[in-house]
């Protein structure tokens, strides 16, 4: 079993729509949790991050952990079709200096 | 800034070629990553490096070598390359948890 993963989709969804990406990770030690956005032939880059349980909003973006069900969720509200990406949730290992990464959802907002 | 720069961009080999792609960045990070990228696989450590000097096996490293010999440099090497090793292969650096990519190599092995 991967330590972090997510549904590779792809999800397609109309503008305006609100978009839903979720990952599951299985070690009870991460702590911190990102989101990665990937344009087409482009390198990640990151989005958001939180430390800990609850919710964090950006715009519209809300970066959503649950740990005691070991979920991570992302919503992107009035969806826009710059939002078309591949999204990666990804947590730090234990040291902190590498990074797990889930194989990436890829997302199509259409117009 | 620059940020991470990786070359080349692009690469078609045959079988048993070698090459070495290259990476740099301008932002004083210690810990440099070199990944590949597959279709359902996700991002794949290969190597990383936590400092000048230093070098460590990441999830796939067979196949491939890197050294660090500049902090702002960090290279990945294949020695003979196979068909398998075709890919997109991404460099990073960090200070801490945020990884900075480079833009990718596109490589064919042929």
């Amino acid at each position: 079993q991967k330590e972090v993963e997510q549904d590779p989709g792809p999800l397609s969804v109309p503008e305006g729509a609100i978009v839903s990406l979720n990952c599951t990770y299985s070690n009870s030690a991460f702590q911190y949790f990102m989101w990665y956005r990937q344009y087409s032939r482009k390198g990640p880059e990151l989005l958001m991050y939180t430390y800990s349980s609850g919710n964090k909003e950006d715009g519209r973006f809300t970066a959503q952990v649950d740990k005691s069900s070991k979920y991570i969720s992302l919503f992107i509200r009035d969806s826009q079709p710059s939002d078309s990406a591949t999204y990666l949730c990804a947590s730090p290992n234990t040291g902190g200096f590498k990074t797990i990464f889930g194989a990436g959802t890829r997302l199509f907002v259409k117009a | 800034n620059a940020g991470v720069t990786q070359t080349p961009k692009f690469r078609v080999l045959k079988t048993g070629q070698s090459m070495t792609l290259l990476c740099a960045q301008d932002m004083n990070h210690e810990y440099m990553y070199w990944y590949r990228q597959d279709p359902g696989m996700g991002l794949r450590l290969i190597h990383y490096s936590v400092g000048e000097g230093t070098t460590a096996k990441g999830e796939v490293p067979d196949g491939y070598n890197v050294s660090r010999l500049k902090k702002q440099n960090f290279l990945l090497g294949l020695e003979s390359a196979a068909p398998s090793q075709t890919s997109v292969y991404f460099c990073a650096s960090s200070l801490s948890n945020e990884q900075f990519f480079g833009p990718g190599t596109r490589l064919t092995v042929l």
